[in-house]
């Protein structure tokens, strides 16, 4: 596609509901990227995948947030047993280059999820 | 560990004024930095990026930033405020060394006024 796509865009979990955010990255981008915003606040970091292997998931804030990219394309941010403190916008992003090099990310609209 | 602090989480011009927004970084190695613009639910948009060729570097929308690695400082300037420029402003840092992930301030909102 065109740009980087995140579905659903808004989502609205009971507490304690198990989630799915899906993102379509930009054709033939290896690096792909989730973030965290919550209201207020700059994005931050959850997890980076270089085509289907997950390098780096220093960020994920808990062994309930689980991230895959399985065929190196699509990947899948799944919240299980939502807080309310995992309310926040949940931004994907991909690149188009490796590790040491400067390439703009481009980024999605985002998921905005709602713990009720 | 890197880090951006942006001074000012709001900034208020008039339209045709200067704009400056504000942004400090912290880096252990030579940092690559970034200005994105974020319009109300829309995506992160790259205005600008410093990766150690010239320290003054122009971007889209007529914005324009220097790296000034005494101060450790990457302000973002634009001459003369558009009424269109009112958006949210966010400086990052990029962790080169880890896959490029992004690092960001908390933000800047920019408000236009006529």
């Amino acid at each position: 596609g065109a740009g980087v796509s995140q579905s659903p865009r808004y989502k609205v979990a009971k507490r304690g509901q198990d989630v799915a955010l899906r993102c379509d990255p930009i054709s033939g981008h290896v690096s792909l990227f989730w973030y965290q915003q919550a209201l207020g606040q700059g994005p931050e970091f959850l997890t980076y995948f270089q085509n289907e292997a997950q390098l780096d998931k220093s960020g994920l804030p808990s062994d309930r947030f689980f991230a895959e990219r399985p065929e190196g394309s699509v990947s899948t941010l799944k919240i299980q047993r939502t807080q309310q403190e995992d309310s926040a916008v949940y931004l994907c992003a991909s690149s188009s280059t490796w590790t040491g090099t400067n390439t703009e990310a481009f980024f999605g609209q985002g998921t905005r999820l709602t713990v009720v | 560990a890197q880090s951006v602090t942006q001074l000012g989480s709001h900034v208020s011009v008039s339209e045709g004024a200067l704009v400056l927004l504000r942004c400090n970084y912290s880096s252990s190695v030579p940092p690559y930095l970034f200005w994105y613009v974020q319009y109300p639910n829309q995506g992160l948009q790259l205005l600008l990026k410093y990766t150690s060729a010239a320290t003054l570097v122009k971007g889209i929308n007529g914005f324009e930033a220097e790296f000034k690695k005494s101060e450790t400082s990457f302000h973002l300037t634009k001459p003369s405020a558009h009424m269109s420029d009112a958006a949210e402003y966010f400086c990052a840092v990029s962790d080169r060394r880890n896959g490029n992930k992004l690092v960001f301030g908390a933000g800047t909102i920019l408000r236009v006024k006529s």
